[in-house]
């Protein structure tokens, strides 16, 4: 099945320490992002990759370190995580980077708590 | 930079036709315009996409006026499984030249019956 897969779903951590968000796709895809979602501001897109080796930041990279090392794979790092981190996180892939757009392809979400 | 601007929330009842109009005033010229559909604690999901005129298909129509700085999007006979929010998207050149995804703020419709 072509599916985005984040893990975990939930996550509860406290202030400072590391952590990773994983992220892959198995549609073969150029493409790949990584959304947070808050309350009354929607989605705001953290980083992009338009392709290996290949990333970019979005409107919030402040905070988060992404890298992409093989084409399935794009994960979320967060070195020292803080409270206003918490935040509900999609991963998203799209086929074909350039001017036409292809669909987005989301992930299921990861709920991450900073304590 | 491309930003978008929707209204934030919509009502409507069971039956009816929905339109959900999306301003983009700053598009660049080879932009799409793409929607998605957003259930509460699940991705978002494409719904429709397009560059000019009219686009249709199973779930939705889509109405680009010739100065392409607005977008609406036409939900016909909407039913409570359409209660969602709607995100208005359109591409934008990041730093490296390449374009990023801007989404707008969503417009949540509630559907009554």
């Amino acid at each position: 099945e072509a599916q985005v897969t984040q893990n975990p779903r939930y996550l509860i951590t406290v202030t400072g320490k590391k952590l990773t968000v994983t992220c892959s796709q198995n549609m073969n895809h150029e493409y790949m992002s990584w959304y947070r979602q808050d309350p009354g501001l929607g989605l705001r897109q953290i980083y992009y990759s338009m392709n290996v080796e290949v990333t970019d930041k979005g409107d919030v990279p402040e905070g988060y370190k992404v890298s992409r090392k093989e084409k399935r794979n794009f994960p979320l790092i967060l070195e020292s995580p803080s409270p206003n981190q918490t935040s509900l996180y999609f991963c998203a892939s799209s086929p074909r980077p350039g001017e036409v757009w292809s669909p987005l392809h989301f992930g299921n979400g990861t709920r991450l708590t900073v304590t | 930079l491309a930003k978008t601007t929707q209204p934030i929330s919509m009502d409507s009842y069971e039956g009816q036709e929905v339109n959900i109009t999306c301003s983009h005033n700053n598009i660049a010229t080879n932009d799409y315009i793409t929607w998605y559909q957003q259930f509460p604690s699940q991705g978002p999901r494409f719904i429709i996409q397009g560059y000019k005129t009219k686009v249709t298909n199973e779930v939705a129509s889509l109405f680009i006026p010739a100065d392409r700085k607005s977008s609406t999007l036409s939900l016909p006979r909407v039913s409570l499984s359409d209660t969602a929010v709607y995100y208005c998207l359109v591409g934008d050149k990041g730093n490296t030249g390449f374009q990023k995804l801007v989404f707008g703020t969503g417009t949540r419709l509630l559907v009554s019956p």
